[in-house]
């Protein structure tokens, strides 16, 4: 099981960020994608998921509105995009499967926020 | 909303001495907590799961355990390895998401 992450990113404050997360090794659309980031020195901060098989999508409240979760069935890979970013969103982003014992993470994308 | 509080912070023992770290949620729960490493520049590892069930590959020196809203992460004897960043994790549906705790530090004294 691999899901392998784009690469880092710089975006200047106001603009919009979209990070791609494609699975192999095993059915994608057995298993939720989660999306995680984890700021410098922070705990990680769940930002919302997708049932890979509906295409149905959850957020947290407290990114709802900024934050879009998509899947390419065809292509195994879910999609985050981020929208309005500052600096307080400068982060390593992480795709996941977090289903018990079915637990892998991707190798995070640094997205980097400044003028 | 349930919050996951980790104690203490940190940690500091030598290899072979027990670790024992605590995470206190806010309200009863499911069973459905976890327990992750993390080292620096890595993502997070899966240790436990369901409380108490180990991951697959990880050493039997790793123990979860749950009395009430207090769970436990018991690592038998510290090997250099272990030396990182632990966090508890709840998985929940209503409402739907991943509780993460602040973590505990476990460094070398």
């Amino acid at each position: 099981v691999q899901l392998v992450q784009s690469g880092a990113e710089v975006k200047k404050p106001g603009a919009s960020v979209k990070v791609s997360c494609q699975a192999s090794g095993y059915t994608f659309m057995s298993y939720a994608i989660y999306w995680v980031r984890q700021a410098p020195g922070q705990r990680p901060e769940w930002m919302g998921r997708i049932n890979t098989g509906s295409g149905n999508t959850e957020y947290s409240q407290k990114f709802q509105g900024r934050v879009t979760i998509t899947r390419d069935t065809s292509a195994s890979t879910a999609y985050m995009e981020l929208s309005s970013l500052t600096s307080g969103d400068t982060a390593v982003y992480y795709c996941a499967t977090v289903e018990g014992l079915f637990d892998f993470w991707g190798q995070g994308t640094l997205v980097t926020v400044s003028s | 909303e349930i919050v996951l509080t980790q104690s203490p912070a940190t940690l500091s023992l030598s290899p072979g001495e027990r670790a024992t770290l605590s995470c206190r949620a806010s309200q009863s729960v499911s069973i459905y907590l976890a327990w992750y490493q993390q080292k620096p520049g890595q993502a997070p590892r899966l240790l436990i799961y369901d409380t108490s069930n180990r991951a697959a590959g990880i050493p039997v020196r790793f123990s979860g355990s749950r009395s009430g809203t207090d769970f436990t992460l018991t690592i038998s004897s510290l090997e250099p390895e272990d030396f990182a960043v632990y966090y508890c994790q709840m998985r929940s549906n209503r409402p739907p998401g991943l509780t993460f705790g602040g973590g505990t530090k476990v460094e070398m004294k």
